[in-house]
């Protein structure tokens, strides 16, 4: 059983388009994660969520936001995608705020904005 | 600077060989990661360290937190460990990660 599952794994879609990333987690966490994974293969929190706090990073442009229809769900939105939105995508789960406990990590969307 | 760092970027090795990624870092920490990125782009968390050491397998992840230091060793080294290996920080200051640039790991048979 897939842990951390997020679809889709690829997605290529134009610019300007309104597209959304899929995380779901079977494993009972309380928080959820969004990540970037840049060209330099660095990866960068974009959101941190549980049932009762969202924290953005500051640097993430608000074309992109997360929604939570459930605690096993942290979906990702992106409005109005520009080239520089190209990268993968990672969604992640802990059972407390991280890093008190050990990360589980979904396979990674890349997403490819022509 | 960046405030994690490690080496070496890229390691070829032959299979069977005693591996070992050092991970530095700048910041006050009170938890250090090892992740490993296959090459389909999924990640495993696969340590996470206050002090001392751990061992699961043939992988050992060692801290010095006074050298402000990590290592992860690869003992009897396999080509289905050939990957990226990241080291990420939680430093004092925040919960959020700060994330090394990866080591990427070959293993030829």
């Amino acid at each position: 059983d897939t842990a951390v599952s997020q679809t889709p794994k690829y997605l290529v879609t134009q610019m300007g388009n309104d597209k959304s990333i899929k995380c779901e987690q079977n494993l009972g966490h309380d928080t959820m994660y969004w990540y970037k994974q840049d060209s330099k293969k660095f990866l960068k929190i974009m959101f941190s969520y549980n049932n009762k706090e969202l924290i953005i990073n500051e640097t993430v442009p608000n074309r992109f936001s997360p929604k939570s229809p459930d605690k096993a769900h942290l979906n990702l939105h992106i409005n109005s995608l520009e080239l520089g939105d190209s990268a993968v995508y990672f969604c992640a789960s802990s059972q407390e705020g991280l890093p008190r406990s050990e990360a589980f990590f979904g396979q990674g969307t890349r997403l490819t904005v022509v | 600077k960046n405030e994690v760092e490690q080496s070496p970027q890229n390691l070829t090795a032959q299979e069977g060989e005693f591996i070992t990624i050092n991970c530095s870092y700048s910041v006050g920490i009170s938890a250090l990661h090892w992740l490993q990125q296959h090459p389909g782009g999924g990640i495993v968390s696969l340590f996470m360290l206050s002090s001392g050491k751990k061992k699961h397998g043939r992988l050992i992840a060692t801290i010095n937190i006074q050298e402000k230091h990590s290592s992860l060793h690869i003992t009897a080294s396999h080509p289905r460990d050939s990957a990226v290996y990241i080291c990420a920080v939680e430093p004092d200051s925040n919960y959020q990660l700060i994330w090394g640039a990866g080591t990427k790991l070959i293993i030829k048979p």
